[in-house]
């Protein structure tokens, strides 16, 4: 089956810094990457939708400054957390949808095991 | 744009109890796919079934079974003979072919021993 990796599964930083994640798509290609986040027992929240070499788009009230999300390969997106802070400790998880042409019916999203950050 | 509501948060069950997860949405489009993922401790999302809009059978996968009823907009999930290890949070999902996955709010369930 399609497998989704993200590196790291986990990170912990000061206050201030940047963190950078990564989501591959190892057995296919992944023309459109979705990056969520989940906070404590919440659930998952879209914060962007990144297209391969494209600008991604970004859910109203995510700061795309703060989030910059590169698509530059169809097998690589990276969601960069600029100066993080406290709050935006989080689970951060990426979906890659696998284009199987326009043939089939719905083209599936295989989903990232994630990325806990913490902030401190 | 899609919504799912899950009304129940938090529910437990005795271990080998039968449980309803409800899941009710709401879409426009004519064309739409309902999911049911599982998300253990762990934090990674386990898919569990995929249903599209045009296809109201019930389904039936072991212990799991899933109710589509397009008339109510519901999408329920019941586990038979429940189990510890079915301990989890469940989150229902509705999206378009080509569109973002919107997720539920999630149920907490605690299978007791």
């Amino acid at each position: 089956g399609a497998v989704v990796s993200q590196h790291p599964s986990w990170v912990i930083c000061k206050s201030g810094t940047s963190v950078k994640i990564e989501c591959r798509s190892l057995d296919f290609q992944a023309t459109t990457m979705f990056w969520y986040r989940q906070f404590p027992k919440q659930s998952l929240m879209l914060m962007a939708t990144s297209n391969e070499g494209s600008k991604a788009t970004y859910e109203q009230g995510v700061e795309k400054d703060k989030f910059l999300i590169n698509h530059a390969s169809l097998t690589l997106s990276t969601l960069t957390v600029t100066s993080a802070h406290p709050e935006d400790s989080s689970f951060y998880i990426c979906s890659a949808r696998a284009y199987l042409g326009p043939i089939r019916a719905y083209n599936e999203q295989f989903f990232g095991p994630g990325t806990r950050l913490t902030v401190l | 744009a899609q919504k799912v509501t899950q009304a129940q948060t938090e529910i437990s069950v005795v271990e080998k109890e039968d449980v309803t997860l409800d899941c009710v949405y709401e879409t426009r489009d004519t064309t739409y796919y309902l999911f049911w993922y599982k998300q253990p401790p762990s934090g990674e999302l386990v898919f569990l079934i995929r249903r599209n809009s045009f296809d109201e059978q019930n389904e039936i996968s072991g212990r799991y079974s899933w109710n589509f009823q397009k008339s109510t907009s519901s999408f329920n999930f019941t586990i038979t003979a429940s189990q510890v290890v079915d301990s989890a949070v469940y989150f229902c999902a509705c999206g378009n072919r080509d569109d973002k996955i919107i997720f539920g709010k999630g149920t907490r369930l605690h299978i007791l021993p």
